[in-house]
């Protein structure tokens, strides 16, 4: 099973507003990641945690919060978000950093109004 | 630093003509190679992957890829598209010692009947 998931699906909110995203995988998998996608753009790297501990910040701003309590969750605290941070928000895993490959779960589309 | 590049951004190609994608990287020493694919609003499906060994790699949904050092490419191919292969591809490296992916621009495939 090579599933990873993510809640919600679709998330509208305001930029006064405090909200998070989840993604789990059951396949083991150490290291987890955050990206953010723009149109027609390949996916950005905003964060890796590897074995639960954040271990790469890609200068991403303090609105955005990561979190891994344990090693199947990642959520990511969003608060006080602008317009221009409406994207796809990619969550993905491997079995260890660089040299395994990284599954993608379907993503949370945010539109922050 | 490794890099990628992807020269073409979109390519349209018959239904049931062959296809290759282009893929350039830049790393100096062996890199991870990755294709994924990834359909509007969903997340990234991994097609296949390069780690050592056998330079030709098959991949799912009857795509390979051709591994060739000398032109620092890696090509992704396949015989005969479908209509379903329409959809954005993106190249990726990975490299020791670093836990990113390196993406490439990505190329989107229009498939005409």
């Amino acid at each position: 099973d090579t599933e990873v998931t993510q809640t919600p699906k679709h998330l509208v909110m305001g930029m006064t507003n405090k909200k998070s995203l989840k993604c789990e995988q059951h396949m083991g998998h150490r290291a987890m990641y955050w990206y953010k996608q723009k149109a027609k753009k390949p996916p950005e790297l905003m964060f890796v945690y590897s074995y639960e501990k954040l271990s790469i910040n890609e200068s991403v701003p303090s609105r955005f919060s990561p979190e891994c309590p344990n090693s199947s969750l990642l959520n990511l605290h969003l608060h006080a978000l602008q317009p221009e941070d409406s994207a796809l928000y990619l969550c993905a895993s491997s079995q260890q950093g660089y040299t395994y490959e990284q599954y993608f779960g379907p993503g949370t589309r945010l539109t922050v109004t | 630093a490794q890099s990628v590049t992807q020269p073409d951004i979109h390519i349209t190609v018959s239904e049931g003509a062959s296809l290759e994608l282009r893929c350039n990287y830049s790393y100096g020493a062996t890199p991870y190679l990755f294709w994924y694919v990834q359909s509007p609003g969903q997340g990234l499906q991994l097609l296949l992957k390069y780690f050592s060994g056998d330079t030709l790699v098959q991949g799912i949904k009857g795509f390979e890829a051709e591994f060739k050092r000398s032109q620092s490419s890696f090509n992704l191919r396949k015989p005969s598209v479908h209509w379903s292969d329409a959809a954005e591809y993106f190249c990726a490296v990975g490299a020791d010692g670093n836990e990113k992916l390196t993406f490439g621009t990505g190329t989107r495939l229009t498939i005409i009947p």
